[in-house]
């Protein structure tokens, strides 16, 4: 198993421009996560997803937004690029039937908006 | 915002026990406490969780104490690759996480 994979590793983007995170996982978790992390600081939940069809915001979801169409796929969209969306961003799935909160982690997507 | 209190940073010497720290006061009866570390620019990784009892797997221990205001993680034997930030984290509703700053554990030769 690949295990969360991320693309693209690193990008760069123009203020005002748009980009789609992308996310997919082999494992056939239900449960999928879009977190971003801030230099120095810990990672916050921007939207998750149950299942197929449903997604829910987070801690920090103001401009993104998610779908949600197959169980592998959750892409993060970026609509309106601000700098203070420069982070690193973090997909997760969980494990269906394992404990509640063990989520595994993608290597993450460094983006920089200028 | 997270409701664990952590050690900004702490130092171990290669090959001893790493112990760390976790004040967790107003856990709920029926949170999980969970364990994740992230090595630099690299994803979290899950390391343990607990409830009540004392748990152990391949990567720790998790010692966490009777009224369950607190915790421990314990490597048994540290060695460079541990070094990373350790996050101590309640279970919460969803299964989501909230994410403190965590403990900057460097493990020294």
């Amino acid at each position: 198993n690949a295990g969360v994979t991320q693309t693209p590793k690193f990008r760069i983007l123009k203020i005002g421009q748009s980009m789609t995170l992308q996310c997919t996982q082999d494992m056939n978790h239900n449960y999928m996560y879009w977190y971003r992390q801030d230099p120095g600081m810990g990672l916050k939940l921007i939207y998750y997803s149950v299942g197929a069809g449903i997604t829910d915001k987070g801690e920090v979801p103001n401009g993104y937004n998610v779908s949600r169409s197959t169980t592998e796929d959750f892409p993060l969209r970026l609509e309106l690029a601000a700098p203070s969306q420069t982070s690193v961003y973090f997909c997760a799935s969980k494990e269906p039937g394992t404990g509640e909160h063990t989520q595994y982690f993608g290597p993450g997507t460094r983006l920089t908006v200028l | 915002d997270a409701k664990t209190t952590q050690p900004p940073s702490m130092d171990c010497a290669e090959g001893r026990a790493a112990n760390l720290p976790c004040n967790h006061s107003t856990i709920s009866g029926n949170e999980y406490v969970y364990w994740y570390r992230q090595i630099h620019s690299q994803g979290p990784q899950y390391i343990i969780h607990g409830l009540k009892n004392n748990e152990t797997n391949e990567m720790a221990s998790l010692i966490i104490t009777e009224d369950r205001k607190s915790s421990t993680l314990i490597l048994p034997h540290a060695t460079l690759r541990d070094t990373a930030v350790y996050y101590c984290i309640e279970g919460r509703s969803q299964g989501n996480l909230i994410f403190g700053k965590g403990t900057k554990l460097s493990v020294k030769p």
